[in-house]
């Protein structure tokens, strides 16, 4: 089974500040890992997404995130957050199994960032 | 390129009546997902096709929605008869192949409500 839990329904930080969206996941086998987000009325769109190599990948709007595998996390990061920031943010996860490019998604994390 | 596109945006109806929904995946993408999203439930999967055949159906949640896909460029989604508790944000996906490492790209999704 896959799934993928984002412990926090919602994370404030202040404008500037660092911001961390926490991710961990649960396969059998290696994870492929991606991060979403939605602005409001939007569809989902790609930030980025880990596969294989560097554990530290960086994505669109200066957003990364760090893959530990012994921790199975994928959280993700910004060193400075921004008000555009704020919005929905989806972790989600396949492995080798997932059929046809299935994606299992978390619940979501919404993310205020306040000026 | 286009991206998913998605008709209605916007949808409200009455209880009873039939709504059908669309999607034209982007062009050269394997599969093509149906999602809904809710405030209650998240971001579920209803049901995903690779190469117009469809794949897995079992999150459709009842027999009064169906989904087809009659050739790589259109998919429906039609509820019949509606009811108020199907009132939600239906996406539609698509991935290029349908392998693990692909990025699934969403439309801007159909707001449904049903009166």
């Amino acid at each position: 089974a896959q799934s993928v839990a984002q412990p926090e329904d919602q994370v404030n930080v202040a404008e500037g500040n660092p911001l961390t969206v926490k991710c961990t996941y649960s396969v059998s086998g290696n994870p492929y890992l991606f991060w979403y987000v939605q602005y409001p009325n939007r569809g989902l769109q790609f930030l980025l997404k880990y596969i294989t190599g560097d554990n530290l990948v960086k994505g669109s709007y200066g957003f990364e995130a760090e893959f530990n595998k012994s921790q199975t996390s994928f959280h993700l990061k910004k060193p400075s957050a921004l008000v555009s920031d704020s919005a929905l943010y989806f972790c989600a996860v396949r492995n080798r199994g997932s059929t046809l490019g299935r994606l299992y998604f978390g619940r979501g994390t919404q993310l205020t960032v306040w000026p | 390129d286009a991206g998913v596109i998605q008709s209605p945006r916007h949808e409200v109806t009455e209880m009873g009546q039939e709504v059908t929904l669309r999607c034209k995946p982007i062009s050269g993408h394997n599969s093509l997902f149906w999602y809904r999203q809710t405030m209650m439930r998240g971001l579920e999967l209803l049901i995903y096709f690779n190469n117009n055949v469809p794949i897995d159906d079992s999150g459709m949640p009842e027999d009064r929605f169906s989904a087809k896909m009659p050739n790589a460029s259109f998919s429906t989604l039609k509820i019949q008869p509606s009811e108020p508790r199907d009132s939600a944000v239906y996406f539609c996906a698509s991935n290029p192949t349908g392998d693990v490492t692909d990025t699934q790209y969403f439309g801007p999704g159909t707001r449904l409500t049903v009166l």
